[in-house]
């Protein structure tokens, strides 16, 4: 099987830019979250859809929305970037809320 | 609020030391427990899983991780490190709401 695969891998904004990102799961796998990784913070949840619905979020600003298409892929959208977005984000596909499957993420810097 | 804490944030060895990272959570309730790990340039991988049964479980590359549920720990261990297993590692729980949580990693660098 294919691996979670996300696009595109690097990214460059400025601030007050928004972006989206993208996601494919492992076929078959319904349940999408969305991670942002920095060395300061590690990493922290942003949110979870499963099946078209959002089923989990963290404690991040309205800025940060996601959605899921009725195939399982996911889109992750960031509105008007601070340089504090500037992070490695990592989606992640699981059969079962018990093991996720990692991408290799998306780099965003924010100038 | 259910949190997870890695005490080491940077650990250096030499090959053929034995190994152990810490992994605390807080959750009164039953938890799903798991380490994952970040080799340089690589995604992160599933090391291994505790759900539930037998509290000392095998992983891949001979790591081992034991449940100890009186002291609300999930230490990773490895009697034996090897250059490649230069790393960053990351313990991670979830409890009832089915979120996720993530330690803030221990970066592991092995000494040839």
């Amino acid at each position: 099987k294919a691996g979670v695969t996300q696009t595109p891998r690097y990214l460059i904004k400025t601030r007050g830019q928004q972006v989206t990102l993208s996601c494919s799961p492992i076929s078959g796998h319904r349940s999408v979250s969305w991670y942002q990784q920095t060395p300061g913070q590690g990493l922290q949840f942003l949110f979870e859809y499963f099946s078209e619905t959002q089923r989990n979020k963290g404690n991040f600003p309205g800025r940060f929305s996601g959605r899921q298409f009725s195939n399982s892929r996911s889109e992750m959208n960031v509105s008007t970037l601070e340089l504090g977005d500037s992070a490695l984000y990592l989606c992640a596909s699981s059969f079962t809320q018990e093991t996720q499957y990692f991408g290799p993420g998306t780099r965003l810097l924010v100038l | 609020a259910q949190s997870v804490s890695q005490h080491n944030h940077h650990v250096i060895l030499s090959e053929a030391a034995s190994l152990e990272l810490g992994c605390n959570y807080s959750y009164g309730g039953t938890v799903n427990l798991f380490w994952y790990v970040q080799y340089p340039g690589q995604h992160l991988q599933l090391l291994l899983k505790y759900f539930s049964g037998d509290p000392l479980v095998k992983g891949i590359k001979g790591f081992e991780a034991e449940f100890i549920k009186s002291k609300f720990s999930f230490n990773l261990r490895k009697p034996s490190v090897q250059w490649s297993d230069t790393a960053e590692y990351f313990c991670a729980v979830t409890g009832g709401d089915d979120k996720i949580i993530f330690g803030k990693g221990t970066r592991l660098h092995i000494l040839p």
